[in-house]
């Protein structure tokens, strides 16, 4: 299977813990999204990355946030100090974007984070 | 940030055409029209999208109006594994991100 994967499935860590999510795109995409989904509510954007390049974060991103593609391939994100308020689906996606087209972006399984 | 308007739920007969509609009224001229849908606990699925002519594909039709205010996405012969949340979403060529809103529940009942 080649598409969008993520590890951990799952991960239940405890408040004030830090936690590292990791996500692998598909291959020839060019950029990587990360998007954040709570009980009930539609996926809501947190970051992407161009390349190896962060282009645009959502205020949604706090300072406790950390997201990197360091070669333009894998990318991880990080919570610092997680609160319970973190507790989500953490989904990422990836898409080929090339000069003025609209490629859909192809989304992996998910990371759920239950922070108790 | 919502630009489309989706029912919250619906339910639909299997082996029957599913009707999902979508309004976005304020949809600009370089805007898309996209269509994902979520199985529980799984991650968005595409479906299909379009800019201003009727697209099909091997899931699902999509039918946009002439103005372009409104749009249906088209399920042939809906089966079980169609229950989920389907979402509408409208972006324009260049945009980075999607404005999933919360979506319309299908149910689609034996």
């Amino acid at each position: 299977d080649t598409g969008v994967s993520q590890d951990p499935r799952h991960k239940i860590t405890k408040r004030g813990q830090n936690v590292t999510f990791r996500c692998d795109p598909i291959s020839e995409h060019n950029r990587l999204y990360w998007y954040r989904q709570t009980l009930g509510q539609g996926p809501e954007f947190l970051t992407y990355f161009q390349n190896e390049a962060q282009l645009e974060k959502s205020r949604l991103l706090s300072d406790r946030f950390s997201a990197e593609r360091p070669k333009g391939s894998f990318s991880t994100l990080e919570i610092q100090r997680t609160e319970q308020g973190d507790s989500a689906m953490y989904l990422c996606a990836s898409s080929l974007e090339f000069r003025i087209r609209s490629y859909e972006q192809y989304f992996g399984p998910g990371t759920r984070l239950t922070v108790t | 940030d919502a630009k489309t308007t989706q029912p919250p739920s619906m339910d639909c007969a299997e082996g029957r055409a599913a009707n999902l509609p979508c309004n976005h009224s304020t949809i600009s001229g370089n805007e898309y029209v996209y269509w994902y849908r979520q199985i529980h606990s799984q991650g968005p699925q595409y479906i299909i999208h379009g800019l201003k002519n009727n697209e099909t594909n091997e899931m699902a039709s999509l039918i946009i109006t002439e103005d372009r205010k409104s749009s249906t996405l088209i399920l042939p012969h809906a089966t079980l594994r169609d229950t989920a949340v389907y979402y509408c979403i409208v972006r324009v060529a260049t945009g980075n991100q999607f404005y999933f809103g919360t979506g319309t529940s299908l149910t689609v009942i034996p």
